[in-house]
């Protein structure tokens, strides 16, 4: 199985200042056929579902705001926020959907400071 | 609008069995792979398994393989996850995640998931 591993484990960032979430797999997500790496970042607030943000690594759901992007190739992958909003506190999660089983990272918990 | 209600969960003890249900409406269901995940409190995600939009092919992670079973009903818009032999590691929020028309994996939309708890 394809092994997720984000980093930090939580964070704390003043509002309006930027956010920085990594994502590291185990083997590589990039499709040669397409030449897109299969890995999605999703937001969960408590007592919510997860939501898609951003997906093939860099491209932004529908309705989601641009201060999220998402960057990065092959393994290593980043979630950043560019100018953080009380209303993004949450966990955020990457995936890897490059094959099954897909698997997730273990979350980042992003707090204000 | 594109909704899923999921349905089914409760209190099982060890050993037994529950049938969750995924209710979809707001898109064609027929057209789209779907995905059972389940969140353990105050735990991560966990993939659980997927069915093609046909229902021709299905696939499960290890930790349910042979213990669970995924289908749906294309004509009732519904996806259902027969679990059986239930351990106390299974207990979690069960959701129901719509696909991407061409990948699988991508998880567009999510149910509110419904709780399964295994406890004698």
């Amino acid at each position: 199985d394809i092994v997720m591993t984000q980093s930090p484990d939580s964070l704390a960032v003043s509002l309006g200042e930027r956010a920085t979430i990594n994502c590291k797999s185990s083997q590589s997500l990039l499709y040669s056929s397409n030449n897109k790496n299969s890995l999605a970042w999703y937001q969960q607030k408590p007592g919510q579902p997860p939501k898609l943000l951003i997906y093939w690594a860099s491209t932004r759901e529908s309705g989601v705001p641009d201060r999220f992007s998402g960057s990065g190739s092959g393994t290593d992958f980043t979630l950043t926020i560019s100018s953080l909003q009380a209303e993004d506190v949450a966990i955020y999660f990457c995936q890897q959907y490059y094959t099954t089983p897909y698997t997730f990272g273990q979350g980042t918990e992003l707090e204000i400071k | 609008e594109v909704q899923l209600l999921e349905s089914g969960g409760g209190l099982v003890q060890p050993g037994g069995s529950l049938r969750l249900s995924c209710a979809a409406s707001g898109f064609t269901f027929s057209n789209y792979g779907m995905n059972w995940v389940r969140q353990a409190p105050g735990k991560g995600l966990e993939w659980i398994s997927l069915i093609i939009p046909s229902g021709a092919s299905t696939y499960y992670a290890d930790s349910v393989k042979g213990r669970f079973t995924i289908s749906r009903d294309n004509s009732k818009n519904t996806l259902y996850l027969q679990m059986n032999s239930l351990r106390a590691e299974d207990s979690a929020v069960y959701s129901c995640a719509k696909a991407d028309y061409g990948d699988y994996g991508i998880l567009h939309i999510w149910g509110q998931g419904t709780m399964v708890t295994v406890s004698s």
